[in-house]
């Protein structure tokens, strides 16, 4: 089955900086990757997904790029701000006939120092 | 915007006694899920519901689960003989119509926090 690593656990990152946080596949079958942001005790929300037909795909200040070959995908976040604290996690679809099952990355607690 | 909603936002149960959690997921969507997630750790699936019927269910999401789908609306998720590792947040998700090469984007609900004494 499907197996999702993400790096790094923990990232802090001075305010305005960029952050980087990386994420491995290991069925190449899989072909959806949402990133989801999860503030404390709240539901995790969908901020950007890539289909696997894609290699990039930016909303403002977040991009996601997609690298099929070497099964890994990256978020980045340009000119961080407080809000941006938060655990973010990476998922892949391991589709199985006509529905799919998310399987999440350990995510990543992004803290924004000002 | 339509919302997954949950119910009850934090149940407390006793060790052995059986808990429904409630959802209602978005109107229009057709795929309905369950996760959990255990404090601190990653999401984990535990089982998604399309036609009436299981989809796929993870090793997690054994005899003593169920779902089930009583009315039009609403989405339950049963756990039976609760044991104290069941403790964790439950997260109901839905999304719209899917193919094999389309997935749409899940819509989580607030989530259910299940203690276990």
């Amino acid at each position: 089955g499907e197996n999702v690593e993400q790096h790094p656990s923990t990232l802090s990152v001075q305010e305005g900086d960029s952050a980087v946080i990386k994420c491995t596949y290991s069925d190449s079958a899989s072909n959806y990757f949402p990133w989801y942001k999860q503030e404390l005790g709240k539901r995790p929300q969908l901020i950007i997904d890539i289909r696997s037909n894609v290699g990039e795909k930016k909303d403002q200040r977040i991009a996601v790029t997609l690298n099929k070959t070497a099964k890994h995908f990256s978020l980045h976040i340009t000119e961080t701000q407080p809000e941006d604290s938060a655990v973010y996690f990476c998922a892949a679809s391991y589709t199985m006939d006509s529905n799919y099952q998310l399987i999440w990355g350990a995510g990543t607690k992004l803290i924004i120092k000002p | 915007e339509p919302e997954v909603t949950q119910t009850p936002s934090h149940q407390v149960t006793q060790m052995g006694q059986e808990v429904i959690l409630r959802c209602v997921p978005i109107s229009n969507h057709l795929y309905f899920y369950w996760y959990r997630q255990i404090l601190g750790q990653k999401v984990e699936f535990l089982v998604s519901f399309y036609n009436n019927e299981i989809s796929e269910k993870s090793e997690i999401f054994d005899d003593q689960f169920s779902v089930e789908r009583p009315d039009g609306s609403n989405f339950t998720l049963k756990i039976r003989s609760t044991k104290l590792e069941d403790s964790a947040m439950y997260f109901c998700a839905s999304s719209d119509m899917t193919a094999i090469y389309s997935n749409q984007p899940q819509h989580f609900g607030d989530g259910t926090r299940l203690s276990i004494l």
